[in-house]
């Protein structure tokens, strides 16, 4: 079975520009979750889709943004860049198991914001 | 909420030397808890999981965690590290729905 795939893997992007990365789950997982990591901050969550619907949401500001589609791969997409978005952003799909959230991660896309 | 700390930021051993990572978790309700390793280049991988059951759950790579919910502690454990368990490892907590990681403890073995 195919790992989680974050598609592109590294970007530089500069500030006030947008971005949108990619992630597609392992077939069969209906779960989608997005966090950023940095140094400082460590992995903070950012939101979590399921069956196309945002599920759950992290304290990130509306320029973080995400979608999922019919598929379940899903989206995330960052307006107006900020130096302090400058992050690994990984995404991880899941496989639920009743209540419980087991987590498969990707290798993230590392966004550079000058 | 639930949440995990991590009161080990960086730690360094030498090869052969026990580890023990400290994680504590609040109280939330129902309790699954996980372990994740990154090593250095490379995603996150899931290590061990606890959600009922047997207290002293093993993992791969010869890691094992004990819950203990007296102490509302979930501490991994390694009797001999080696060389190539240099990485980053974090505890979490979650839901269906959500993931809460702690802050992470970086391990570095040394030859």
């Amino acid at each position: 079975k195919a790992g989680v795939t974050q598609t592109p893997r590294y970007l530089i992007k500069t500030r006030g520009q947008q971005v949108t990365l990619s992630c597609s789950p392992i077939s069969g997982h209906r779960s989608v979750s997005w966090y950023q990591q940095t140094p400082g901050q460590g992995l903070q969550f950012l939101f979590e889709y399921f069956s196309e619907t945002q599920r759950n949401k992290g304290n990130f500001p509306g320029r973080f943004s995400g979608r999922q589609f019919s598929n379940s791969r899903s989206e995330m997409n960052v307006s107006t860049l900020e130096l302090g978005d400058s992050a690994l952003y990984l995404c991880a799909s899941s496989q639920i198991q009743g209540a419980v959230n087991i987590q498969y991660f990707g290798a993230g896309t590392r966004l550079s914001v000058l | 909420a639930q949440s995990v700390s991590q009161h080990n930021h960086h730690v360094i051993l030498s090869e052969a030397a026990s580890l023990e990572l400290g994680c504590n978790y609040s109280y939330g309700g129902t309790v699954n808890l996980f372990w994740y390793v990154q090593y250095p280049g490379q995603h996150l991988q899931l290590l061990l999981k606890y959600f009922s059951g047997d207290p002293l759950v093993k993992g791969i790579k010869g890691f094992e965690a004990e819950f203990i919910k007296s102490k509302f502690s979930f501490n991994l454990r390694k009797p001999s590290v080696q060389w190539s368990d240099t990485a980053e490892y974090f505890c979490n907590t979650g839901t269906a729905s959500k993931l809460t990681f702690g802050t992470g403890t970086r391990l570095q073995v040394t030859l």
